[in-house]
């Protein structure tokens, strides 16, 4: 039992350049989100996907795309990376019909973009 | 909308003694939940606690307490006898709307930085 599980780790990208950065949690769970974490900051919701088939914008949309490919996956795509995209990313999924709706995230992918 | 504000930037304690972060929160919501989550060094995100608006006690997690003042919208951490270990991030995040319908959706505060003094 993983849990939520991010790949890559670590990501260095040059200015305009497209990367997806990957999730999959193993916990059922029918929402999943994307958060960034900049220094200092408390983490900012990019977009969630309330149930398999469906996604929708948080916070900070812009610059980002998104693809719930199944219930287990949810993918972040960066189209043109931008440096102000440098942050850690994470990935976290939760049951919502449970009574604290606990998130439960993964290990984060820190992206740097040059 | 919601907003989570933390006022402590950063916070030191010695081991063994008791120390109180400080959360405060606004929103419209009727229903409502709280979180604390420890963000170690090593980056990974851990829930801590949760407080529902209509808990009428405060939550207990082992030496992990909050301190639910609902006509202060505030959400303190209490962590008791503290560790060596407890030095990390804190953030206390919330998450609104009742039933579903929030979706799980959380806003974080800016989070405190905790250090325990051997």
């Amino acid at each position: 039992n993983a849990g939520v599980t991010q790949t890559p780790k670590f990501q260095v990208l040059k200015t305009g350049q497209s990367m997806t950065l990957q999730c999959a949690q193993d916990m059922n769970h029918n929402s999943m989100y994307w958060y960034r974490q900049d220094p200092g900051m408390g983490l900012r919701l990019i977009y969630y996907s309330a149930s398999e088939g469906t996604t929708d914008k948080g916070e900070v949309p812009n610059g980002y795309n998104v693809s719930r490919l199944n219930k287990r996956e949810f993918s972040l795509r960066l189209e043109s990376a931008a440096p102000s995209q440098t942050s850690v990313y994470f990935c976290a999924s939760s049951e919502v019909w449970t009574v604290s709706y606990e998130q439960y995230f993964g290990p984060g992918t820190r992206l740097t973009v040059t | 909308a919601q907003k989570i504000t933390q006022t402590q930037p950063g916070m030191f304690v010695q081991e063994k003694e008791a120390v109180t972060l400080d959360c405060t929160y606004d929103t419209s919501d009727q229903s409502y939940g709280l979180f604390w989550y420890k963000q170690p060094s090593s980056g990974e995100m851990i829930f801590l606690i949760y407080q529902g608006s209509y808990d009428e006690q405060n939550a207990t997690e082992g030496r992990y307490s909050l301190n639910f003042q609902k006509a202060r919208k505030s959400a303190n951490l209490v962590i008791s006898a503290s560790q060596l270990g407890d030095s990390a991030m804190y953030f206390c995040a919330m998450r609104g709307g009742a039933g579903g319908t929030s979706y799980g959706k959380l806003t974080f505060g800016q989070g405190t930085i905790l250090t325990v003094h051997p």
